[in-house]
Formats: C-alpha cells, sequence, structure tokens
C-alpha cells in the first residue's frame, strides 16, 4: 500500500531558500502533490508532478523528484514569513484511478524576520 | 468560481446525536471526495462520488457514517451516534473529469467536537 513520510518541522529565515522533503512508497505510475495548510483552514493546492518527470518550476516553487529513491522536494525561493504553514506531500496512484490522495503527516515551516 | 465550500465550519456536539455536514463542489466538477484531518495529522480518504455515484468508500468509514450526493451536486456526510474519536476536520474536495485532470481543489473544513 501506498505511504508518504516527512520531516516535522523546518525553521528557516526570511529570503532563505526553504527545501521540504517527502519520500513515497507506491512504484507504480503516480501523481504527486505539495499541499499548503494555514491554521485551521483547508488545504490550498500549489503544485503537483507526474511520475514521468524529474522537475517542475513555478515561480518560486520548484518540485524535484527522484524515482530510482521515491524522493520528492519542494524549494520555496526567497521565503517570507507568509509562506509559514504547514506542507503536505501527496500521491495517488494509477491502481486507484489517480482518485484517492494519500498524505504524509506534514511539515510546518516557521519562517522569522 | 467561488471555490468548494462547506457548512457549517464548527460544529460541537453531544456524545451520541447525529450531525450532518453539507459540501457544495466548484461548479461543474463532478468528482467530490470527503476526507478526515485529525490533530496533527494529514488528512484521510473516506469516500469519493463522481457525479452521484459513490464509487469507493474507506474501511474508515464505518456503518455509522453515510454520505450522499443525490443529485451530483452537493453532498452531505452524516455521522450517526457521534462518539469522541470522531472529533476531526472534516474536509471536502472536487476536481473535474476533464482527461488528465487529477487536481483536487479542498473547502476550508468543518471541524467537529464531540463532548
Amino acid at each position: 500500500g501506498e505511504d508518504v513520510e516527512q520531516s516535522l518541522f523546518l525553521s528557516v529565515r526570511e529570503g532563505d531558500s526553504s527545501v521540504i522533503n517527502c519520500t513515497y512508497t507506491d512504484s507504480s505510475s503516480t501523481y504527486l502533490y505539495w499541499y499548503k495548510q494555514e491554521p485551521g483552514a483547508g488545504l490550498q493546492l500549489l503544485t503537483y508532478i507526474f511520475s514521468n518527470m524529474d522537475m517542475k518550476q513555478d515561480q518560486r516553487l520548484t518540485v524535484l523528484l527522484n524515482k530510482k529513491d521515491k524522493h520528492l522536494s519542494l524549494r520555496i525561493a526567497d521565503t517570507q514569513t507568509g509562506d509559514s504553514a504547514i506542507y503536505f506531500c501527496a500521491e495517488t496512484a494509477i491502481n486507484t484511478g489517480f482518485q484517492k490522495l494519500v498524505f504524509g503527516t506534514g511539515t510546518r515551516l516557521l519562517v522569522s524576520p | 468560481d467561488t471555490g468548494v465550500s462547506q457548512d457549517p465550519r464548527h460544529k460541537i456536539t453531544k456524545r451520541g446525536q447525529n450531525v450532518t455536514f453539507r459540501c457544495d463542489p466548484i461548479s461543474e466538477h463532478n468528482r467530490l471526495y470527503w476526507y478526515r484531518q485529525t490533530l496533527g495529522q494529514g488528512p484521510e480518504f473516506l469516500t469519493y462520488f463522481q457525479n452521484e455515484a459513490q464509487l469507493e468508500k474507506s474501511r474508515l468509514l464505518s456503518d455509522r457514517f453515510s454520505a450522499e450526493r443525490p443529485k451530483g451536486s452537493f453532498s452531505t456526510l452524516e455521522i450517526q451516534r457521534t462518539e469522541q474519536g470522531d472529533s476531526a476536520m472534516y474536509l471536502c474536495a472536487s476536481s473535474s473529469n476533464r482527461e488528465s485532470s487529477y487536481e483536487q481543489y479542498f473547502g476550508p473544513g468543518t471541524r467537529l467536537t464531540v463532548t
């Protein structure tokens, strides 16, 4: 079955780059997602990547995928205090018709001024 | 496009009572999902609908839980005889059935507290 793991906490200074890491287990064709959750709120879809890609860039966000190690990372350039939130990695696989998201436990990012 | 909406945003109920939550998906999204998120954890899949058909249910969805989407638009999630362990955030998401569209957009959630 699918399993997604993330480190629990990351602290950076404003203006630095943040790198949030995730490992997943499913080896079939899969989509991998990054969501952001602010306190008391729902989840905001930031970006996603299909498993046949190595990298995707979208403004300050860069997603890197290492299929061999089943490792996904999210890099946030020029991190701002407004980026403080919990970031969830999630995957969905072809054997579920890409319909069931499996989430990690989330990484809490704290950005200090 | 107004996004996914959920009602109520917060619900406090006594153990043993029944509760019902509503989700309105993004208009013209034909897929609708329910997830449950407990404190400090990521969301866990409960069930999903394509139009009015409920296509998959998680083992987490015990007999006390029922979800409906009668007209293929809004959905309701009912919990009967609530237990303290049901306290969680209940999240709804929707997605389009356009080919290669696998983006799920989430609502703000309904936070349930069972006392």
